[in-house]
């Protein structure tokens, strides 16, 4: 069964440093989310992609995060500079269109800033 | 907005025994629901979901859930629980065709008592 592919699994940083997380969705799946599971509560979606175009990126705090699907594939969601509150689970997930479609979810990347 | 509570953020319950975890939703429009289940340190896998018709909804697992419009809830159940069902269980909804976002609830621990 196709899955959603996300690496690193475990990311240790230090604040201030730079952080890169990638995202492999399922074959042909068009949107694609980017969420923040924070511990003890559930995930909140950062941004969301529409083929390599940005739908919804209106809770991605831009001045340190940033996220691309150049060629409306694969993904990478960016820290810079990383903060202590940006410790969290980041997780991937795709679809094949909006709506009623289904989101899959991968397994995750674990981030902590020391 | 739509908003979702999950009533209890711990469930302990003895092996074979019935669970129920309650979900409530607000929402001024109509709304499609959903149930996932996150093991530690893995990703987001769909139970089930409802997107209209039979408010009884037959997820994997051995787990089902109810819609009820008039208590605005969603609650998961299943009749006789299993080690392997201790895990973390979000509630999610979604407004209704054509949209994208998922709301999700902050989760509630099963823990099932050998």
């Amino acid at each position: 069964e196709a899955e959603v592919a996300q690496s690193p699994r475990y990311k240790i940083t230090e604040k201030s440093q730079a952080v890169a997380f990638w995202c492999d969705p399922i074959s042909g799946h068009a949107t694609l989310y980017w969420y923040r599971q924070i511990l003890g509560q559930g995930p909140e979606l950062l941004v969301q992609f529409q083929d390599e175009s940005v739908v919804d990126d209106s809770q991605l705090p831009k001045d340190r995060f940033s996220a691309e699907r150049l060629k409306g594939v694969d993904s990478t969601l960016k820290i810079q500079p990383a903060e202590l509150g940006d410790s969290a689970m980041y997780l991937c997930a795709s679809s094949l269109r909006t709506g009623t479609d289904t989101q899959y979810f991968g397994p995750g990347t674990r981030l902590t800033v020391l | 907005a739509q908003s979702v509570t999950q009533l209890d953020s711990q469930v302990p319950v003895f092996e074979e025994a019935p669970v129920e975890l309650r979900c409530n939703y607000s929402s001024s429009v109509s709304v499609y629901l959903f149930w996932y289940v996150q093991y530690p340190n893995q990703g987001l896998q769909l139970l089930l979901k409802y997107l209209s018709g039979s408010t009884l909804v037959k997820g994997i697992n051995g787990f089902e859930a109810e819609f009820n419009k008039s208590q605005t809830s969603f609650h998961l159940r299943k009749p006789s629980v299993h080690i392997s069902d201790t895990a973390e269980y979000f509630c999610a909804v979604k407004k209704g065709a054509g949209s994208y976002q998922l709301t999700f609830g902050k989760g509630t621990k099963l823990s099932v008592i050998p």
